[in-house]
């Protein structure tokens, strides 16, 4: 089993439209969750960072974390054609060591104007 | 500089050629990243510098991958005898301290022919 799973899509939605992007992973440890936004040929860039259970809100991203369920979840509202992109969830385990991110493997996201 | 420069963009290499991939940080930037992403997949690290020390090569696949940041500011990853499972982007990352968030480069495209 991988350390973190996502479903890599390819998600195509309507411009406006909510979208739900998942990822789930298996060693409990794991404490620092990040999203990624990756345009074609280009580097990932960091959209939102959390480190605890909850909600964290960014304009129009939410990052959900579900520790639980072991479950982390980006929300988009009002989604808009410049919001089509990768996006790839990124964690981090604890004491030092964030900086070993285990990226999802991404999932491809096509807003539709 | 304003970002994570990477050199070259793209880069063609025969089996067997040996290849040097060049990173420039941001300015000031304590922490540099080397992370591997293959075709439809997400980045997977490979090693991390501290300054000039590297703290952590785990990630390497093999000891034909080598890299180095003498004096703490620019990086080289250096892949030998290169071979076609070697194609993939090479990411560069760096970060102002350990636990800071990490800044990417656009990546070398590495093809392997």
């Amino acid at each position: 089993q991988k350390e973190v799973e996502q479903d890599p899509g390819p998600l195509s939605v309507p411009e406006g439209a909510i979208v739900s992007l998942n990822c789930t992973y298996s060693n409990s440890a794991f404490q620092y969750f990040m999203w990624y936004r990756q345009y074609s040929r280009k580097g990932p860039e960091l959209l939102m960072y959390t480190y605890s259970s909850g909600n964290k809100e960014d304009g129009r991203f939410t990052a959900q974390v579900d520790k639980s369920s072991k479950y982390i979840s980006l929300f988009i509202r009002d989604s808009q054609p410049s919001d089509s992109a990768t996006y790839l969830c990124a964690i981090a385990l604890p004491g030092g060591s964030n900086y070993k991110l285990t990226f999802g493997k991404g999932t491809l996201l096509t807003v539709n104007p | 500089g304003a970002g994570v420069s990477q050199s070259p963009r793209y880069k063609v290499a025969k089996r067997g050629q040996d290849v040097a991939l060049r990173c420039d940080p941001i300015s000031g930037h304590v922490s540099l990243f080397w992370y591997q992403q293959a075709l439809g997949q997400g980045p997977e690290f490979l090693t991390y510098f501290q300054n000039e020390a590297q703290l952590d090569k785990s990630g390497l696949p093999s000891d034909r991958f080598f890299a180095e940041r003498p004096e703490g500011s620019v990086s080289t990853l250096k892949i030998q005898r290169t071979q076609q499972e070697d194609s993939a982007v090479y990411l560069c990352a760096s970060s102002l301290e350990r636990e800071s968030p990490l800044h990417f480069g656009n990546g070398t495209r590495l093809t392997v022919t």
